[in-house]
């Protein structure tokens, strides 16, 4: 069964700590995303991929970080550093970074500051 | 900064109706795309339309894309209570890498 999994669902993090969202594809896709949605909201681009040990930051990358050490799998960590995590988080995959491929989506992890 | 802009942001309308969404953007394209997300969940493909195609049709939706006017739109034929979602259009922008870029969405309401 293919597809893109993002784990947790619900996260809560408390002031000053670091959180690691998980997502994990098996479509074979070289392009992985990472999108924060706020309420009544588009999505906003925080860091993309489209090789291993590559990436790159989209519009809203300060305070967050990633890594692409497998092809499968594009760890978003909010850092403390970010003033204000709490958001829908979505991760994406697409087959390539070139053109007209449409992009596969998980489910989205709900973070929450307490 | 956000590409796309849906028009309207909220839509209701009766089971059997049409609904039509529309998005406006600001630079030249790949390709313009529409995606679908239920309350709470993960955004789901609709449709693909690249810069050189007017007009394409899957099942009840039908799309066009005027880049003249940098405009699209989206049809869905008569609607269903489970056509209920938030409905974005995304935009692939040319440069060396392709990213997609998001509207803010069109929430659309078909009631029973």
């Amino acid at each position: 069964d293919g597809g893109i999994t993002q784990s947790p669902k619900y996260l809560f993090r408390k002031e000053g700590q670091n959180v690691t969202l998980s997502c994990e594809q098996n479509l074979n896709h070289d392009a992985m995303y990472w999108y924060r949605q706020d309420p009544g909201q588009g999505l906003r681009l925080i860091y993309y991929s489209q090789i291993v040990n590559d990436f790159q930051k989209g519009d809203i990358a300060e305070g967050y970080s990633v890594s692409r050490e497998k092809k499968e799998s594009f760890p978003l960590t909010v850092t403390s550093a970010q003033k204000n995590p709490t958001a829908f988080y979505l991760c994406a995959s697409s087959s390539s970074g070139h053109l007209n491929t449409e992009a596969f989506f998980g489910q989205g992890t709900r973070l929450t500051v307490v | 900064s956000q590409q796309g802009e849906e028009d309207p942001q909220a839509l209701s309308i009766q089971e059997g109706e049409n609904a039509t969404m529309n998005c406006s953007y600001k630079t030249s394209i790949n390709n313009l795309q529409w995606y679908r997300q239920n309350s709470g969940r993960g955004l789901v493909h609709l449709i693909l339309i690249r810069s050189n195609e007017r007009e394409k049709h899957s099942g009840r939706l039908r799309v066009t894309l005027d880049t003249s006017k940098k405009s699209s739109s989206l049809l869905i034929t008569a609607s269903r209570a489970a056509d209920t979602a938030s409905y974005f259009c995304a935009t692939d922008v040319f440069s060396g890498y392709s990213t997609l870029t998001f509207g803010k969405g069109t929430m659309l309401l078909v009631s029973p």
